[in-house]
């Protein structure tokens, strides 16, 4: 079974510049997360959907991020304008049935973002 | 307020030791219970999980861990380390309504 993909790997913008990371979960995977992992820090979450509607958000910098998950697949994760401490590593995650015994989170390789 | 605490930032031992590594949550209730390991470079991956019945839990890699609900603790442990575990090791949970919240993390370094 394919697992989280996630692109870019890698990325390196000036601040107050733009970016968006794209993530395809696992088939059939209805819950789709993001979440910022800062250097030295677990990973934090940023926004979880529920098919293509929006479960928690309440830490979603609004200001600046943005996510959607149009058709309840894939997902994009922007930012605009960047900031310096926005440089961080970004994963996405899906899940079968959260809240359950088979809620476990299975992550992609993450796209690691570097704001100069 | 929803917590995981990982006490220990780093922790080094020797090839062939024996390792545990702790983890404490707050929560009202007792949640799901997991154990993740994030390789340099990597996403993370699942170890073992922890829902009900048995407190003692086993899973990959000769990994177990054992959930103490009078401690909130869900302790990782392993008899024997090899030096490809080195690796930095995140204990999280779930909440019913399936929001996962994950400590800070532990870096295992293994000396030969």
């Amino acid at each position: 079974e394919a697992g989280v993909a996630q692109s870019p790997r890698y990325k390196i913008i000036e601040k107050r510049q733009s970016v968006a990371f794209w993530c395809n979960p696992i088939s059939g995977h209805a819950t789709l997360y993001w979440y910022q992992q800062i250097l030295g820090q677990g990973p934090k979450l940023l926004i979880q959907f529920q098919n293509n509607g929006v479960v928690d958000d309440s830490q979603l910098p609004k200001d600046r991020f943005s996510a959607e998950r149009l058709k309840g697949v894939d997902s994009t994760l922007k930012i605009q304008p960047a900031k310096l401490e926005d440089s961080a590593v970004y994963l996405c995650a899906s899940s079968l049935k959260p809240g359950t015994n088979t809620g476990e989170l299975f992550f992609g390789e993450g796209s690691r973002l570097t704001v100069l | 307020a929803q917590s995981v605490t990982q006490p220990d930032i780093h922790i080094t031992v020797s090839e062939g030791a024996s390792l545990e590594l702790r983890c404490n949550y707050s929560y009202g209730a007792t949640p799901y219970l997991f154990w993740y390991v994030q390789s340099p470079g990597q996403g993370l991956q699942l170890l073992l999980k922890y829902f009900s019945g048995d407190t003692l839990v086993q899973g990959i890699k000769g990994f177990e861990a054992e959930f103490k609900r009078s401690q909130s603790s869900f302790n990782l442990r392993k008899p024997s380390v090899h030096w490809s575990d080195a690796a930095e090791y995140f204990c999280a949970f779930n909440t019913n309504a399936g929001k996962s919240t994950f400590g800070d993390g532990t870096t295992l370094t293994v000396k030969p």
